[in-house]
């Protein structure tokens, strides 16, 4: 069975300064996709980035970047330059070939000003 | 309308009512999801409709009954739930492996 672990309940960040979510997960699988979805507070679930799992090259959406290490099964989420509007609960999310979508338990990301 | 929507936004219902969420995605896509996200819970997938058939049943009681009439539409149709069912309820539609959410509707169970 897949499973997705996000060891941060919370994270702090200053605005302008740089935070990094992390995310562990575990498949037998060789092909498969890593999402990183935000959940503001309207509760709406928005794709922040993705990665296949067939790419070496890490994923960046402008001030979002992953850092994808496929043998230790670890996928990070680093936001630069953090603005207030990034305060949300981000989720790490796993599917494979058959297509089922499975998340970690969320890390909330506070922005200071 | 564009992506995916939800309706209602909130509902709020008694142990022996009989309601139904209703999501509808814009997008061509073929495959559509509903989720269940509890507080202090990771997303728990429900039901998975693929080309309008059934594909996952995740162990969901069967106060909860879907009904996925046409590629565009999905509903969840509940009865006689129970106080622990209260949560947000989430739809989502994929054409691939990206999945894209609704709002969500909040349900309040009495």
């Amino acid at each position: 069975a897949q499973t997705v672990t996000q060891s941060q309940p919370e994270m702090s960040v200053q605005e302008a300064e740089t935070v990094t979510l992390s995310c562990t997960y575990d498949t037998s699988e060789s092909d498969y996709y890593l999402f990183w979805y935000k959940q503001p507070p309207s509760r709406q679930m928005i794709l922040v980035i993705r990665q296949e799992a067939y790419k070496q090259q890490n994923a960046t959406e402008n001030r979002f970047s992953v850092n994808f290490q496929k043998a230790a099964k670890s996928f990070s989420l680093k936001i630069s330059d953090s603005q207030l509007g990034d305060a949300a609960m981000y989720f790490c999310a796993y599917t494979d070939s058959w297509g089922k979508l499975q998340f970690g338990a969320g890390t909330q990301v506070v922005v200071t000003p | 309308e564009t992506g995916v929507t939800q309706t209602p936004r909130h509902l709020v219902m008694g142990m022996t009512n009989k309601k139904s969420l209703k999501c509808e995605q814009h997008l061509g896509h073929n495959a559509m999801y509903w989720y269940k996200q509890s507080a202090k819970k990771p997303l728990e997938l429900m039901f998975v409709y693929s080309l309008e058939e059934r594909v996952e049943n995740n162990s969901v009681p069967s106060r909860f009954s879907p009904e996925c009439p046409n590629s565009s539409h999905l509903f969840l149709h509940l009865h006689t739930l129970q106080p622990e069912d209260s949560a947000l309820y989430l739809c989502a539609s994929s054409q691939g492996y990206e999945q894209f959410f609704g709002p969500g509707t909040r349900l309040t169970v009495l």
